[in-house]
């Protein structure tokens, strides 16, 4: 069964430094998210993409934050610099459409831990 | 503005019936969801409801909708100790964000 995958599951960065997490997701899907989860709260949605660009992002999706689809397989999150508050759980979505009834497939998640 | 409430834990015995509640305040949610977690892996889309809808039943899992109350719930019938994780509900409205739930730690006692 075709599966979002991230990568790696654990990061560990120091604070102001670069970090990028990578997702491949499911091969024919067209739209793609990124959610973190900050320890004990609850799962946020930072930003949407489609056709190459973002469609839309919430308050938290700042400009430390950009996102990339670099080839046709891959999906990055980029945080420039680094803060102790980034430390989180990020998890990448896909979907096949942007229909709201449709399925957004999670991968497992990446842990960044910011020191 | 959207924000979804769930209680942190319930635990019940293998056999029985859970049943998780959510509740929501934006009146315009279109579909609601809900998602489990396992340890160590992503979100499972486990069902959803359209909103002109008051219940469906998906095998074990049934999801009570009252709109009136903002009101959502999830019942699996028959609870097995696989069914142990972390339940999510969630709400998607005029964006295709989802708003989640901070979920509800379900532990199933052989």
């Amino acid at each position: 069964e075709p599966e979002v995958t991230q990568t790696p599951s654990h990061q560990v960065t120091q604070m102001g430094q670069e970090v990028i997490l990578r997702c491949v997701p499911i091969s024919n899907h067209l739209y793609f998210y990124w959610y973190r989860q900050i320890l004990g709260q609850k799962v946020e949605f930072l930003v949407s993409f489609y056709n190459n660009e973002i469609s839309e992002k919430s308050e938290i999706f700042d400009d430390q934050f950009s996102v990339e689809r670099p080839d046709g397989s891959n999906f990055t999150l980029k945080i420039r610099s680094t803060k102790l508050e980034d430390s989180a759980m990020y998890f990448c979505a896909s979907s096949l459409s942007g229909v709201q009834r449709n399925e957004q497939f999670f991968g497992p998640g990446t842990r960044l831990t910011v020191l | 503005g959207e924000d979804v409430e769930q209680s942190l834990f319930l635990s019940v015995r293998e056999g029985d019936s859970s049943v998780i509640n959510c509740t929501y305040t934006d009146s315009s949610s279109t579909y609601l969801y809900w998602y489990k977690q396992e340890p160590g892996a992503g979100l499972q889309l486990l069902t959803y409801i359209f909103s002109n809808m008051d219940m469906k039943q998906d095998q074990r899992l049934t999801v009570l909708l009252n709109k009136k109350d903002k009101h959502l719930s999830l019942r699996i019938a028959d609870t097995q100790t696989g069914d142990s994780a972390i339940y999510f509900c969630a709400e998607i409205t005029g964006r295709r964000a989802l708003t989640f739930g901070s979920g509800t730690r379900l532990q199933v006692q052989p």
